[in-house]
């Protein structure tokens, strides 16, 4: 069964700075797609940025980037220039083409705040 | 605002008790699924529904049920509540069920089961 794995419960950065979270998963797929989401306060899951597997390059969605490591199995989210409003729990996804439910499957999540 | 919305946002339930929740599926959507997500872990899935037929189902027991109508809103169903039900409920569409299709969320509804 595939797993993900956030290996950091919390992470902290000053504002405009920049900062990377870490993923990393567990497939014996050769196709899948990964996910970042943000959930602020509010507690709505909002997609940040969205990567398939056989792409070999990184996505990017204005501050958000990826750094996808097939081989290594990581998939590590970096913020740039980070806002206050950034702050939120931060959680990576996988979504297998496989898997009959075409559910994702979740890390544990990473809080991520932001320091003025 | 992904248009996917919820009620109710919070609710109490007594252990025993039943309880449904509601969603409105975005414009155009017509798989809704339903997610678990107990406080500081991420999300479990529950059920996936397809055009009103459920097509995909998480490690849940049967007192967990849903239904799907015509117009592609939802509902989550649990009976004879436990403590541990006790969390976030999340329902998302899609625009179909096909697996590269984006999921989006709407804000979720709060359970206490006290």
């Amino acid at each position: 069964a595939q797993t993900v794995t956030q290996s950091q419960p919390e992470m902290s950065v000053q504002e405009a700075e920049t900062v990377t979270l870490s993923c990393t998963y567990d497939t014996s797929e050769s196709d899948y797609y990964l996910f970042w989401y943000k959930q602020p306060p509010s507690r709505q899951m909002i997609l940040v940025i969205r990567q398939e597997a056989y792409k070999q390059q990184n996505a990017t969605e204005n501050r958000f980037s990826v750094n996808f490591q097939k081989a290594a199995k990581s998939f590590s989210l970096k913020i740039s220039d980070s806002q206050l409003g950034d702050a939120a729990m931060y959680f990576c996804a996988y979504r297998s083409p496989t898997d009959s439910n075409y559910q994702l499957i979740w890390g544990a999540g990473t809080k991520l705040i932001i320091k003025p | 605002e992904t248009g996917v919305t919820q009620s109710p946002t919070h609710l109490i339930k007594t252990r025993g008790q039943q309880v449904t929740l509601r969603c409105s599926s975005q414009s155009g959507h017509n798989t809704v699924s339903w997610y678990q997500q107990a406080l500081g872990q991420g999300p479990q899935f529950i059920f996936q529904y397809y055009r009103e037929e459920e097509n995909g189902r998480g490690n849940f027991p049967p007192r967990f049920s849903g239904l799907q109508f015509p117009n592609y809103s939802s509902e989550l169903n649990v009976n004879a509540l436990e403590l541990d039900d006790s969390a976030l409920y999340l329902c998302a569409s899609s625009l179909t069920g096909a697996w590269g299709n984006t999921i989006y969320f709407g804000e979720g509804s709060w359970l206490t089961v006290v």
